[in-house]
């Protein structure tokens, strides 16, 4: 079985600002690796994924995760936050190999940029 | 652009109501997926089909059934609909094969008095 961690249920940030998304992961087998981002009355959208190759991974809006193996971690970053970066992103896994490509989801964390 | 469409986007039921909520796919995926949103919760997972007349139940399957007669449509049914059923459900699809990206519908925010 999977578990997912999202240390920060909340983080504010000031606009252009950086900004780091925890993610810890805990499973037996290998996984695959994702984060969505949810914008407010809307469904999740896909930020990117982790299937294999290079540890960094870039996504669409200029964000970007490390998948760090030993440390079970999946951080989320920008370098530069805008007002629109505001809404909760969840971060997901998936069993590698698995019948199936469900989704194990954690609790999310809501960005909140401020002017 | 794949699209998941949920056919209502918010709902009020009464409790003892049996309740139907409708989804559908333009992507010929053959997984489709239920979850229910919860503040401080996350998404779980409530069932999930990998083809046609196929199902198999998710984290949270208690109180709900499904369906899915074609391929492109998957309904999640709440049999009597109660108070603690009150939430957002989002349904989404993705074709077959670990790491393929899993699309969402907006939601369905049913509440129940």
């Amino acid at each position: 079985a999977q578990s997912v961690t999202q240390l920060d249920s909340q983080v504010p940030v000031f606009e252009e600002a950086p900004v780091e998304l925890r993610c810890n992961y805990s499973s037996s087998v290998s996984v695959y690796l994702f984060w969505y981002v949810q914008y407010p009355n809307q469904g999740l959208q896909l930020l990117l994924k982790y299937l294999s190759g290079s540890t960094l991974v870039k996504g669409i809006n200029g964000f970007e995760a490390e998948f760090n193996k030993s440390q079970t971690s999946f951080h989320l970053r920008k370098p530069s936050v805008h007002i629109s970066d505001t809404a909760e992103y969840f971060c997901a896994v998936s069993e590698r190999g698995g019948a199936t490509n469900k989704l194990i989801f954690g609790t999310g964390t809501l960005l909140a940029v401020q002017p | 652009d794949v699209k998941v469409t949920q056919s209502s986007r918010y709902l009020v039921k009464r409790t003892g109501e049996k309740v139907f909520l409708e989804c559908v796919q333009d992507m010929d995926h053959e997984n489709m997926f239920w979850y229910r949103q919860d503040p401080g919760l996350g998404l779980r997972l409530i069932y999930f089909s990998y083809d046609v007349k196929m199902k198999e139940k998710g984290d949270i399957p208690e109180g709900y059934s499904v369906s899915r007669e074609k391929k492109e449509r998957f309904s999640l049914i709440l049999e009597s609909a109660s108070t603690n059923q009150t939430s957002m459900y989002l349904c989404a699809s993705s074709g077959q094969g670990g790491g393929n990206t899993i699309y969402f519908g907006e939601g369905s925010w049913l509440t129940v008095v």
